[in-house]
């Protein structure tokens, strides 16, 4: 079964700490995953885009990381801010034509001044 | 503007009432999407739509209806509203190419 699993749930840390937000997926086959932000009362918005070829890509203060082999993704998150505060949602987006989406339940994080 | 635009924002209605909610993009994306989001469940698909007159069920259709007459606008409609469909439902529109959504505000529906 296609799944994506983030962690953790949560996250409470302080302003200008560094923090890192997993992501596991078992999907197949794999085209690419996509890391959104989504802020209180907002829609999601794409931070970074990872290919199956890519290890590593920076977005600002935001790296994520891709490691297909083990099907698993990370997104640090440097020097945060308190409008960092938002929930981050993993999508793997399936290589199977049209336009096939499996998303993560998020990992609220929670950055405290 | 340039965007995808929900509307309303907010409703309230009540139990066995038809409710539309409209979306509407400026971008000619092909594929439009519907998604509702509850705590603890994340973003799940409910249509989607690959072109005009071309529409899917996604994860959970049931009690939902959609059409897409023009390429621009993906209505939503709960045909009898029941108090399991009070949620935030997102609009989203994408690229194939790339895999990327874009998504309206949201709008947030309460079945008394």
């Amino acid at each position: 079964k296609n799944q994506v699993e983030q962690s953790p749930q949560s996250l409470i840390i302080l302003e200008g700490k560094n923090c890192t937000l997993q992501c596991n997926y078992t999907v197949s086959p794999f085209s690419n995953l996509r890391w959104y932000k989504q802020d209180t009362g907002r829609g999601p918005v794409s931070l970074t885009i990872m290919t199956f070829s890519e290890n590593t890509k920076s977005n600002g203060r935001y790296t994520a990381t891709l490691d297909a082999d083990t099907k698993q993704s990370s997104l640090h998150i440097t020097a945060s801010q308190l409008s960092d505060s938002a929930s981050y949602i993993c999508v793997v987006i399936l290589n199977t034509g049209g336009f096939k989406t499996i998303f993560g339940a998020g990992t609220r994080l929670f950055v405290k001044a | 503007d340039a965007g995808i635009t929900q509307s309303p924002r907010y409703k309230i209605t009540e139990t066995g009432r038809q409710v539309t909610l409209m979306c509407h993009q400026t971008w000619s994306h092909s594929y439009m999407f519907w998604y509702r989001q509850d705590l603890g469940h994340g973003l799940r698909l409910i249509y989607y739509s690959a072109a005009a007159d071309i529409t899917d069920k996604g994860e959970v259709p049931d009690g939902y209806v959609v059409s897409r007459s023009k390429t621009e606008n993906f209505p939503l409609t709960l045909e009898s509203a029941t108090r399991s469909q009070t949620s935030v439902y997102f609009c989203a529109s994408g690229l194939p190419n790339t895999g990327e959504l874009f998504f309206g505000e949201g709008s947030r529906l309460t079945v008394l």
